[in-house]
């Protein structure tokens, strides 16, 4: 079936840095969608891409819909403490049933103060 | 926030007990998702619902049975829970609207012993 390759799968930096993380996939995705994950909650939705080059912002976070339709991208600016968390990737399952989403692994942030 | 809440939030049982979760929902949204998340295998789909009676299975729906009676709620039926089900259970919702984003509750941990 699709999947999603998200990396890197762990990121550890200082406050205040960028962040830069990725989402593959073999197959063509036409809706991008990336989370993020506190510890004990469940998923919140950051950011939601619809349109190959679209960027998105929302806040410090920025998110694009690659122009190839198979990759996506996710940078956080001058990162805080409370940027601490997994962000997931996903995407509509295009061979299964859209109403269905394919989620990435994540990738775990982790900020120093 | 969307208005999803899961219960139990935290239940211990026994193996060969049965074992009911609940999600309920305020969006009045047609689709409602049942997902495990596991170290190293991420959100896993267990069942989804696409209307009140309407159901389906998802990659990891051995063991799972659910039930939607009224639109606002969805059941995840454990029949006789194994320690294999060990997890963190997430409900999640979706409009009809044909946009694929899904918005998750907080999540039950179940630990079977």
């Amino acid at each position: 079936g699709q999947q999603l390759n998200q990396s890197p799968q762990s990121m550890f930096i200082q406050e205040g840095e960028d962040v830069s993380m990725n989402c593959t996939s073999s197959s063509i995705f036409n809706t991008w969608l990336w989370y993020k994950q506190e510890p004990g909650e469940g998923p919140v939705l950051l950011i939601a891409l619809y349109k190959a080059g679209e960027l998105t912002s929302n806040g410090r976070l920025t998110a694009q819909f690659g122009i190839t339709r198979k990759d996506s991208f996710l940078n956080i600016s001058a990162s805080i403490p409370s940027d601490v968390g997994i962000y997931f990737c996903a995407g509509p399952n295009t061979q299964g049933g859209s109403e269905k989403l394919v989620f990435g692994k994540g990738t775990k942030l982790t900020v120093n103060p | 926030d969307a208005g999803i809440t899961q219960s139990p939030r935290h239940k211990v049982t026994e193996t060969g007990t049965p074992v009911t979760l609940r999600c309920h929902q305020t969006e009045n949204h047609r689709y409602m998702y049942w997902y495990r998340q596991d170290p190293g295998h991420g959100l896993r789909l267990i069942h989804y619902s696409y209307g009140v009676k309407d159901t389906d299975k998802g990659e990891v729906s051995d063991g799972y049975s659910v039930s939607r009676s009224k639109t606002e709620d969805f059941l995840l039926t454990l029949e006789s829970a194994t320690s294999s089900q060990t997890s963190v259970y997430f409900c999640a919702i979706s409009d009809n609207r044909g946009l694929r984003e899904q918005y998750f509750g907080p999540g039950t941990r179940l630990t079977v012993t």
